[in-house]
């Protein structure tokens, strides 16, 4: 079964820092780009990043350029996403998202459970 | 404020047919493909079709997608209680180099 488990979230105080990881099971890992998707409680679904399979390319949403650093080990068939001076606004439950291809298509065919991320004083 | 255009709302009987529609620009709509996800109360979202028209694995042919220049439209046949649900659009920005969202669409079914 294609699988995907995040941790590492939980509340933090603002200018904070926190790592989430992600797990992957079930499917070939090194072969998939990847992507972290985030949604705010109540609020719509907005992409953080992406990286791909091999680590040479990855992107950033504006919103979180300079602070959020992604990256993976295939070897671990893990994905991280190291999150730095966080703010109020970055309060959201942050899901792995696995792209439907090598090079990633921008869109994803699995999603993890997400993790909660709270940013408060 | 979105790249992607949904409307925020829309409503149907069961058994009838909606359709959501999703707005973007020549630098992503009109020129990469889209998705559309489902996203039950309290869950993950759901991929249900992919390369504009496409379906994954296990999504039943009620769901349709398709795309027309800068536009796109999920269309819903023989609606069920348990389609309510959001549903969301997604396609690539070739221009900022992003991957973009449409704001989401509350379904409910009356």
């Amino acid at each position: 079964e294609v699988q995907l488990v995040e941790s590492g979230g939980g509340l933090v105080q603002p200018g904070g820092s926190l790592r989430l990881s992600c797990a992957a099971s079930g499917f070939t890992f090194s072969n998939y780009a990847m992507n972290w998707v985030r949604q705010a409680p109540g609020k719509g679904l907005e992409w953080v990043s992406y990286i791909r399979s091999t680590s040479d390319l990855i992107y950033y949403a504006d919103s979180v350029k300079g602070r959020f650093t992604i990256s993976r080990d295939n070897a671990k068939n893990s994905l991280y996403l190291q999150m730095n001076s966080l703010r109020d606004e970055d309060t959201a439950v942050y899901y792995c998202a696995k792209d439907i291809v090598f090079g990633g298509s921008s869109q994803f065919d699995t999603w993890g459970q997400g993790t909660l991320v709270t940013v408060s004083s | 404020q979105s790249l992607l255009t949904q409307p925020p709302s829309v409503s149907a009987a069961p058994g009838q047919t909606v359709t959501i529609s999703c707005s973007g620009s020549s630098s992503n709509i009109g020129n990469h493909h889209v998705c559309w996800y489902q996203q039950l109360p309290g869950t993950a979202p759901k991929l249900l079709i992919y390369d504009n028209n496409k379906r994954p694995s296990g999504i039943p042919d009620r769901f349709s997608g398709s795309k027309s220049g800068t536009s796109a439209t999920l269309g819903i046949t023989g609606l069920q209680a348990g389609d309510e649900a959001d549903y969301y659009c997604g396609s690539w920005d070739t221009s900022l180099s992003v991957v973009v969202f449409g704001g989401g669409t509350e379904l409910t079914v009356l």
